[in-house]
């Protein structure tokens, strides 16, 4: 079935390092990627996303590329902040009709002042 | 705008109960999915509704039901609870519930505690 593969955490680095999050997904049609964050206490935000191969979906710093070819939509950041500390979560969906989102496990990212 | 809300934040049960939580989604919209949320398996997607129909649904047992309203309110109910339900259940809304065109907006959760 499909899945959502991630690394596991926790992750820590020091502010202004660089940031990579690995994620792999396996579907059976072409699905939408995304990367959602969690910040303690509070629900799910959607970071990025993208919907066809080779999209880079972009946000506050942070990229990813839909890789078709590699099944990849790892997550970057340059120079991460004390305040990208949360949850990461790699999901997909591959319907059009419905708005089932699968989600990885989530990967913790601490960042150290 | 106001975001997605739900009802109650936190909430205590005993096994055997059950227990209903609510979600308001972010008025305009017509899709409402629910997702519980524990350590041990993460995020799994639980149901979906639209314009009060069920669309999709996850491997839960029958135990887990919802429903939704002709204001988009949707509401789940879980009953005989076990402590295994221990979990924050996640309700997110959209305007028309498609994925690779819309986005899904999450409220902060409902967090179920059974002892």
């Amino acid at each position: 079935g499909d899945s959502v593969t991630q690394m596991e955490g926790p992750v820590t680095l020091s502010e202004e390092a660089f940031l990579t999050i690995n994620c792999t997904y396996t579907a059976t049609g072409y699905p939408s990627l995304f990367w959602y964050v969690q910040y303690p206490g509070e629900g799910l935000q959607l970071l990025l996303k993208a919907t066809k191969a080779d999209d880079k979906g972009s946000n506050k710093g942070f990229e990813a590329t839909y890789r078709k070819e590699t099944t990849s939509f790892h997550l970057e950041k340059g120079s991460v902040q004390v305040s990208d500390s949360a949850v990461y979560f790699c999901a997909l969906s591959v319907t059009n009709f419905d708005d089932k989102i699968i989600f990885g496990k989530g990967t913790r990212l601490h960042i150290l002042p | 705008k106001a975001g997605v809300t739900q009802t109650p934040r936190y909430l205590i049960k005993t096994r055997g109960q059950q227990v209903t939580l609510s979600c308001s989604p972010i008025s305009g919209h017509r899709s409402v999915s629910w997702y519980q949320q524990t350590p041990g398996q993460g995020l799994q997607f639980l149901f979906e509704y639209f314009s009060e129909t069920q669309r999709n649904k996850g491997n839960f047992p029958g135990r887990f039901s919802g429903r939704q309203f002709s204001n988009s309110r949707s509401e789940m109910n879980v009953s005989t609870l076990e402590l295994g339900d221990s979990a924050l259940y996640l309700c997110a809304s959209s305007p028309t519930g498609t994925p690779g065109t819309d986005t899904q907006y999450f409220g902060p959760g409902t967090r179920l505690t059974v002892l």
